[in-house]
């Protein structure tokens, strides 16, 4: 079983609709959770992180994570074609002095005008 | 512009040849991080510096090399490669390992190894 599990995709979408990017984790005992987004060819950048059981919200953003089920997702509200890019869902391992991070493979999302 | 500055932006080596790849972060960081992204695989993390320390070490074949000679620099030397290695390698820093905290990560440098 992959620690950090995602659906590969392309998820595509219309414009204006609602994009659900999910991911799960197998350790229990993670305690961070983040989404970065790559653009084709570009390094990834963090767009949200939670730690808490719950939903964050960002803008149109909103990150929902559930420990018990071990499910982290992230909402993207009105889509616009420039949200087209991977989301690469990451995990915090261990309670170490640096940020030691496990990615998913990410999924592709495709907003189409 | 991210802070962290990654060279070369490509980089093609034969099997036999010795090469290194750079990284410069300009965010007074205190860790460095080096990762691979190869096609249909997650990002793996292969070597981190805290404080000028190496304090991870991923099961990374020998034929990679880091050296970290100040908090501001990293380097990955290559030697003997293999064409599995051809990949995006990612450099990133951050401040100091906050549970909340963000990676911030170059370019990357894609490497072809023929």
């Amino acid at each position: 079983q992959k620690e950090v599990e995602q659906n590969s995709g392309p998820l595509s979408v219309p414009e204006g609709a609602i994009a659900s990017l999910n991911c799960t984790y197998s350790d229990r005992g993670s305690q961070s959770f983040f989404w970065y987004r790559q653009y084709s060819g570009k390094s990834p950048e963090l767009i949200m992180f939670i730690y808490s059981n719950g939903d964050k919200e960002d803008g149109r953003f909103t990150a929902q994570l559930n420990k018990a089920s071990q499910y982290v997702s992230l909402l993207i509200r009105d889509s616009q074609p420039s949200d087209s890019a991977t989301y690469l869902c990451a995990v915090r391992r261990g309670n170490t002095g640096f940020q030691k991070l496990v990615f998913g493979t990410g999924t592709r999302l495709l907003v189409s005008p | 512009e991210t802070g962290v500055t990654q060279t070369p932006r490509h980089l093609v080596m034969g099997m036999t040849n010795k090469k290194s790849l750079k990284c410069e972060q300009h965010l007074g960081h205190n860790a460095m991080y080096w990762y691979k992204q190869s096609a249909k695989k997650p990002l793996e993390l292969m070597f981190v510096y805290s404080l000028e320390e190496r304090v991870e070490n991923n099961s990374v074949p020998s034929r990679f090399s880091p050296e970290c000679p100040n908090s501001s620099h990293l380097f990955l030397h290559l030697h003997t490669l293999q064409p599995e290695d051809s990949a995006l390698y990612l450099c990133a820093s951050s401040q100091d390992g906050h549970f909340n905290e963000k990676l911030f990560f170059g370019s990357g440098t894609q490497l072809s190894v023929l």
